[in-house]
Protein backbone atom coordinates (compact mmCIF):
# COMPACT_ATOMS: atom_id res chain seq x y z
CA UNK A 1 0.00 0.00 0.00
CA UNK A 2 1.49 3.29 -1.09
CA UNK A 3 1.35 6.50 1.08
CA UNK A 4 -1.69 9.08 0.09
CA UNK A 5 -0.51 11.87 -2.21
CA UNK A 6 -1.08 15.15 -0.61
CA UNK A 7 0.58 19.02 -2.24
CA UNK A 8 3.50 19.73 -0.16
CA UNK A 9 1.95 23.27 1.20
CA UNK A 10 -0.85 25.12 0.84
CA UNK A 11 -1.13 28.99 1.81
CA UNK A 12 -3.68 31.67 2.77
CA UNK A 13 -4.93 34.53 4.30
CA UNK A 14 -6.59 35.16 7.51
CA UNK A 15 -10.39 34.33 6.28
CA UNK A 16 -9.87 33.17 3.34
CA UNK A 17 -10.80 29.71 2.79
CA UNK A 18 -8.05 26.73 1.90
CA UNK A 19 -8.56 23.42 0.62
CA UNK A 20 -6.13 20.40 1.00
CA UNK A 21 -6.02 17.43 -1.40
CA UNK A 22 -5.76 14.04 -0.62
CA UNK A 23 -5.25 11.71 -3.61
CA UNK A 24 -5.33 7.77 -3.24
CA UNK A 25 -7.07 5.63 -5.52
CA UNK A 26 -10.16 2.53 -5.95
CA UNK A 27 -8.51 0.26 -2.87
CA UNK A 28 -8.19 3.25 -0.29
CA UNK A 29 -9.66 6.61 -1.14
CA UNK A 30 -12.31 5.92 -3.50
CA UNK A 31 -13.59 2.16 -1.99
CA UNK A 32 -13.79 3.24 1.26
CA UNK A 33 -15.99 6.42 3.66
CA UNK A 34 -13.29 6.02 5.84
CA UNK A 35 -11.08 8.76 5.41
CA UNK A 36 -10.02 10.81 8.44
CA UNK A 37 -7.91 14.58 8.34
CA UNK A 38 -5.11 15.04 11.50
CA UNK A 39 -3.93 19.05 12.52
CA UNK A 40 -0.41 18.65 14.10
CA UNK A 41 0.97 21.57 15.42
CA UNK A 42 5.28 21.40 15.90
CA UNK A 43 5.81 18.87 18.29
CA UNK A 44 2.48 18.36 19.51
CA UNK A 45 0.68 15.06 18.84
CA UNK A 46 -1.77 14.95 15.99
CA UNK A 47 -5.64 16.25 16.71
CA UNK A 48 -8.36 14.52 14.50
CA UNK A 49 -9.89 17.08 13.15
CA UNK A 50 -12.68 15.02 10.46
CA UNK A 51 -13.29 11.27 10.06
CA UNK A 52 -15.67 9.37 8.00
CA UNK A 53 -14.90 11.85 4.58
CA UNK A 54 -16.86 14.82 6.49
CA UNK A 55 -17.99 14.08 10.39
CA UNK A 56 -16.24 16.54 12.71
CA UNK A 57 -15.26 15.29 16.17
CA UNK A 58 -17.04 17.21 19.50
CA UNK A 59 -15.17 20.03 19.49
CA UNK A 60 -13.43 20.71 15.98
CA UNK A 61 -14.48 24.03 14.65
CA UNK A 62 -16.77 24.11 11.70
CA UNK A 63 -14.67 25.89 9.73
CA UNK A 64 -13.24 22.49 9.16
CA UNK A 65 -15.04 20.44 6.58
CA UNK A 66 -14.33 17.13 4.11
CA UNK A 67 -15.37 15.86 1.40
CA UNK A 68 -14.63 13.23 -1.28
CA UNK A 69 -15.03 12.84 -4.75
CA UNK A 70 -13.58 9.36 -6.77
CA UNK A 71 -9.75 8.21 -4.94
CA UNK A 72 -9.73 11.87 -4.08
CA UNK A 73 -10.57 13.42 -0.49
CA UNK A 74 -10.89 16.94 0.46
CA UNK A 75 -10.36 19.14 3.74
CA UNK A 76 -11.97 22.55 3.34
CA UNK A 77 -11.02 25.49 5.97
CA UNK A 78 -12.90 28.24 5.83
CA UNK A 79 -12.17 31.29 7.70
CA UNK A 80 -8.77 30.92 7.86
CA UNK A 81 -7.16 31.51 11.10
CA UNK A 82 -3.20 32.33 11.84
CA UNK A 83 -4.31 29.36 14.23
CA UNK A 84 -4.75 27.32 11.59
CA UNK A 85 -1.73 26.93 10.88
CA UNK A 86 -0.35 23.73 10.46
CA UNK A 87 0.55 20.18 9.57
CA UNK A 88 -2.32 18.27 7.73
CA UNK A 89 -2.49 14.67 7.08
CA UNK A 90 -5.38 12.52 5.81
CA UNK A 91 -5.15 8.90 6.15
CA UNK A 92 -7.19 6.04 4.48
CA UNK A 93 -8.58 2.81 5.88
CA UNK A 94 -7.37 -0.07 3.23
CA UNK A 95 -8.66 -3.65 2.59
CA UNK A 96 -7.45 -6.40 5.01
CA UNK A 97 -8.04 -3.82 7.88
CA UNK A 98 -4.50 -1.12 6.86
CA UNK A 99 -4.84 2.42 7.62
CA UNK A 100 -2.36 3.92 5.31
CA UNK A 101 -1.56 7.92 5.84
CA UNK A 102 -0.68 10.92 3.11
CA UNK A 103 2.84 12.39 3.51
CA UNK A 104 1.48 16.07 4.80
CA UNK A 105 0.72 19.53 4.01
CA UNK A 106 2.02 22.28 5.25
CA UNK A 107 -0.95 25.11 5.76
CA UNK A 108 0.83 28.73 6.03
CA UNK A 109 -1.02 31.78 7.10
CA UNK A 110 0.18 34.64 5.32
CA UNK B 1 -11.12 11.29 30.57
CA UNK B 2 -9.07 9.01 28.91
CA UNK B 3 -5.55 9.76 28.65
CA UNK B 4 -2.71 7.47 27.08
CA UNK B 5 1.06 7.68 28.36
CA UNK B 6 4.17 5.86 26.38
CA UNK B 7 6.64 4.81 28.19
CA UNK B 8 9.77 3.26 27.24
CA UNK B 9 13.85 3.72 26.02
CA UNK B 10 14.55 6.39 24.33
CA UNK B 11 17.46 4.88 22.74
CA UNK B 12 18.04 1.60 21.45
CA UNK B 13 21.01 -0.48 19.64
CA UNK B 14 20.69 -1.73 16.16
CA UNK B 15 19.50 -5.14 15.83
CA UNK B 16 17.65 -5.17 19.15
CA UNK B 17 14.12 -5.30 20.15
CA UNK B 18 12.52 -1.92 20.65
CA UNK B 19 9.99 -2.18 23.36
CA UNK B 20 7.27 0.65 24.36
CA UNK B 21 4.34 0.70 26.88
CA UNK B 22 1.22 3.11 26.13
CA UNK B 23 -0.51 3.13 29.98
CA UNK B 24 -4.45 3.67 29.81
CA UNK B 25 -5.95 6.06 32.36
CA UNK B 26 -9.47 7.12 32.46
CA UNK B 27 -10.77 3.86 30.97
CA UNK B 28 -9.76 0.36 30.69
CA UNK B 29 -7.87 -0.93 28.18
CA UNK B 30 -10.16 -4.24 27.84
CA UNK B 31 -12.99 -1.83 27.24
CA UNK B 32 -15.30 -3.01 24.38
CA UNK B 33 -15.12 -2.35 20.94
CA UNK B 34 -12.12 0.34 21.17
CA UNK B 35 -9.11 -0.69 18.68
CA UNK B 36 -5.67 0.46 20.51
CA UNK B 37 -2.88 1.66 17.97
CA UNK B 38 0.49 2.37 17.56
CA UNK B 39 1.73 4.93 14.75
CA UNK B 40 5.33 6.86 14.69
CA UNK B 41 6.49 9.79 12.98
CA UNK B 42 10.10 9.52 11.49
CA UNK B 43 11.89 12.95 11.71
CA UNK B 44 10.63 15.80 9.96
CA UNK B 45 8.51 13.16 8.34
CA UNK B 46 4.96 11.65 7.71
CA UNK B 47 2.84 9.43 9.99
CA UNK B 48 3.02 5.56 9.78
CA UNK B 49 0.52 3.59 11.14
CA UNK B 50 2.05 0.36 12.81
CA UNK B 51 -0.51 -2.05 14.01
CA UNK B 52 -3.22 -1.98 16.30
CA UNK B 53 -5.02 -4.39 18.78
CA UNK B 54 -8.75 -4.70 19.74
CA UNK B 55 -10.61 -5.43 22.90
CA UNK B 56 -10.94 -9.22 21.90
CA UNK B 57 -6.82 -9.40 21.27
CA UNK B 58 -7.13 -9.39 17.76
CA UNK B 59 -4.35 -7.71 16.21
CA UNK B 60 -3.88 -6.23 12.83
CA UNK B 61 0.02 -4.87 11.71
CA UNK B 62 1.28 -2.78 8.83
CA UNK B 63 2.28 -5.30 6.51
CA UNK B 64 5.72 -3.70 5.80
CA UNK B 65 6.02 -4.35 9.51
CA UNK B 66 4.53 -6.95 10.01
CA UNK B 67 7.47 -9.27 10.64
CA UNK B 68 9.14 -7.28 13.21
CA UNK B 69 5.88 -6.04 15.01
CA UNK B 70 3.93 -7.37 17.69
CA UNK B 71 1.24 -5.61 20.08
CA UNK B 72 -0.11 -6.98 22.87
CA UNK B 73 -2.01 -6.29 25.64
CA UNK B 74 -1.80 -6.63 29.97
CA UNK B 75 -5.21 -5.51 31.54
CA UNK B 76 -3.72 -5.83 34.75
CA UNK B 77 -1.68 -2.92 34.08
CA UNK B 78 -4.21 -1.10 32.08
CA UNK B 79 -1.60 -1.33 29.20
CA UNK B 80 -0.81 -2.14 25.51
CA UNK B 81 2.72 -2.88 24.37
CA UNK B 82 4.31 -2.37 20.91
CA UNK B 83 7.34 -4.97 20.24
CA UNK B 84 9.65 -4.16 17.66
CA UNK B 85 12.30 -6.67 16.42
CA UNK B 86 16.02 -5.84 14.74
CA UNK B 87 15.72 -2.14 14.71
CA UNK B 88 17.61 -0.32 12.51
CA UNK B 89 18.35 3.37 12.34
CA UNK B 90 15.18 3.42 9.88
CA UNK B 91 13.14 2.95 12.90
CA UNK B 92 14.31 6.03 14.91
CA UNK B 93 10.97 7.83 15.11
CA UNK B 94 8.36 9.30 17.17
CA UNK B 95 6.17 6.94 18.48
CA UNK B 96 2.65 7.54 19.53
CA UNK B 97 0.05 5.21 21.09
CA UNK B 98 -3.76 6.30 20.16
CA UNK B 99 -7.39 5.13 20.85
CA UNK B 100 -10.40 5.71 18.08
CA UNK B 101 -13.92 6.26 18.62
CA UNK B 102 -15.86 2.42 19.47
CA UNK B 103 -15.59 0.33 16.87
CA UNK B 104 -13.68 2.73 14.61
CA UNK B 105 -10.42 1.09 13.18
CA UNK B 106 -9.22 3.82 11.28
CA UNK B 107 -9.72 6.99 13.13
CA UNK B 108 -7.32 8.34 16.16
CA UNK B 109 -8.95 10.81 18.39
CA UNK B 110 -7.22 10.19 21.33
CA UNK B 111 -3.35 10.13 21.19
CA UNK B 112 -0.28 9.76 23.96
CA UNK B 113 2.40 12.62 23.68
CA UNK B 114 4.42 10.59 21.92
CA UNK B 115 8.23 8.98 22.69
CA UNK B 116 11.20 9.60 21.19
CA UNK B 117 12.67 6.70 20.14
CA UNK B 118 16.15 6.53 18.74
CA UNK B 119 18.35 3.62 17.12
CA UNK B 120 22.07 3.90 17.95
CA UNK B 121 24.98 2.16 18.79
Amino acid sequence: QSALTQPASVSGSPGQSITISCTGTSSDVGDYNYVSWYQQHPGKAPKLMIYEVSNRPSGVSDRFSGSKSGNTASLTISGLQSEDEADYYCSSYTSSYIVIFGGGTKLTVL
Amino acid sequence: QVQLQESGPGLVKPSQTLSLACTVSGDSSSSGGYYWSWIRQHPGKGLEWIGCIYYSGSTYYNPSLKSRVTISADTSKNQFSLKLSSVTAADTAVYYCARGPPLVFDAFNIWGQGTVVTVSS
